[in-house]
């Protein structure tokens, strides 16, 4: 089915360590990002791409990395993992040619202990 | 600072009455505004948008209206079912410059219609 995959679902770090989040789409969508979701806090943008080899920071930004080597993968690396990052992680995708409506995965649900 | 705001945490109606959800922006430069609506376990999934060249969209049982001026937008769903039980996420963007394609979103609405 076309559409953002997000693996993997559910996940427990221990604080320290690093874990990378997948994230694909087949829409052939030049634009992709990541949020993270935390209670009362809405969604918050870590990092987007505007294309292939184009990244940027968003509000969230510390303590991870991105890196956009294809237009349909765009993983998140966490590099030390830290109990504040615990969260709900979405990946998100659209065209650039129409309206402002990315579509978004179903989520990995995080835990560091 | 809370750039995209929504000041009511949840929202309780009728069915078949009317559910407004509302949003205010703080940001001059957001130009675009959208709409999303979530359930639990599950991603968010586009509802409707606005550009600021309108005041009003519609899109069936769905109507945005913006207040340029009061920096506000709001969602009028008419008539309310119980499938519209979800988390309402108002979000907006600026087409200019290096924001463009960054969303910035409210912190959510949880609307429940009771049967």
């Amino acid at each position: 089915n076309a559409g953002v995959t997000q693996t993997p679902k559910f996940q427990v770090l221990k604080t320290g360590q690093s874990m990378t989040l997948q994230c694909a789409q087949d829409m052939n969508h030049e634009y992709m990002s990541w949020y993270r979701q935390d209670p009362g806090m809405g969604l918050r943008l870590i990092h987007y791409s505007v294309g292939a080899g184009i990244t940027d920071q968003g509000e969230v930004p510390n303590g991870y990395n991105v890196s956009r080597s294809t237009t349909e993968d765009f993983p998140l690396r966490l590099l030390s993992a830290a109990p504040s990052q615990t969260s709900v992680y979405f990946c998100a995708s659209r065209t650039s040619a129409a309206s402002y409506g990315y579509t978004f995965g179903s989520g990995t649900r995080l835990t560091v202990v | 600072d809370q750039q995209v705001k929504q000041n009511s945490p949840s929202l309780s109606v009728q069915e078949g009455r009317i559910s407004i959800l509302n949003c205010d922006y703080t940001n001059s430069m957001f130009d675009y505004f959208l709409w999303y609506k979530k359930y639990p376990a599950e991603g968010p999934t586009f509802l409707i948008s606005i550009s600021s060249i309108k005041d009003k969209n519609e899109d069936g049982r769905f109507t945005v209206f913006l207040n340029k001026s009061a920096k506000h937008l709001s969602l009028h769903i008419v008539p309310s079912q119980p499938g519209d039980s979800a988390v309402y996420f108002c979000a907006a963007s600026s087409t200019g410059g290096t924001s463009y394609g960054k969303l910035t979103f409210g912190q959510g609405t949880i609307l429940t219609v009771h049967p």
